[in-house]
């Protein structure tokens, strides 16, 4: 089936900050990819996602781009927030027009102040 | 905005004792999931229900597992001889699936510990 490789943490950056994440991909097809974000002590929330590739999603100031030539979904901020910290997870369905979802390893962001 | 709920948020069991966990998906959503995360882990998969019926279901999901949706509204996950090995995150999800894919919104979890 599919999988997903997230960059290992945890990071640690400054407030105003720049960040980014890695998630590169195995897949067959081009399936929709997604970033989800646990804070502390909640459930998942879906953080932003593409359906196809080229497409950017963006939600809150992150950004990341479907891009099929490197099989990558990167998580982008430009100027990351304390309220930030969370732990980052990328996910892609299993197989092609599957149901289940394939989650990264997650990658714990802090942000000091 | 419509929200997935779990209930309980901490479950306190032991060993051997039957848990029944909670969830009410996002009304107008067909598609329902379980997935745990043992702490420090992946999440992973553990269920797929579809038209009051299993779609997938992956190893995890052993005979000592079941899930029901006993009305219109509620989704339960049974675990009816709790293992230490159970204790975990467990989350609900749902999705609609439309012309542009699917997308599973998640529940907040229950953390199911199991002594």
């Amino acid at each position: 089936g599919n999988s997903v490789t997230q960059m290992e943490g945890p990071v640690t950056l400054s407030e105003e900050a720049f960040l980014t994440i890695n998630c590169t991909y195995t897949a067959t097809g081009y399936p929709s990819l997604f970033w989800y974000v646990q804070y502390p002590g909640e459930g998942l929330q879906l953080l932003l996602k593409a359906t196809k590739a080229d497409d950017k999603g963006s939600n809150k100031g992150f950004e990341a781009t479907y891009r099929k030539e490197t099989t990558s979904f990167h998580l982008e901020k430009g100027s990351v927030q304390v309220s930030d910290s969370a732990v980052y997870f990328c996910a892609l369905p299993d197989i092609q027009g599957a149901q289940k979802l394939v989650f990264g390893q997650g990658t714990r962001l802090t942000i000091n102040p | 905005e419509p929200e997935v709920t779990q209930t309980p948020s901490h479950q306190v069991t032991q060993m051997g004792q039957e848990v029944i966990l909670r969830c009410v998906p996002i009304s107008n959503h067909l598609y329902f999931y379980w997935y745990r995360q043992i702490l420090g882990q992946k999440v992973e998969f553990l269920v797929s229900f579809y038209n009051n019926e299993i779609s997938e279901k992956s190893e995890i999901f052993d005979d000592q597992f079941s899930v029901e949706r006993p009305d219109g509204s509620n989704f339960t996950l049974k675990i009816r001889s709790t293992k230490l090995e159970d204790s975990a995150m467990y989350f609900c999800a749902s999705s609609v699936r439309t012309g542009s894919g699917e997308t599973q919104y998640f529940g907040p979890g229950t953390r199911l510990l199991v002594l």
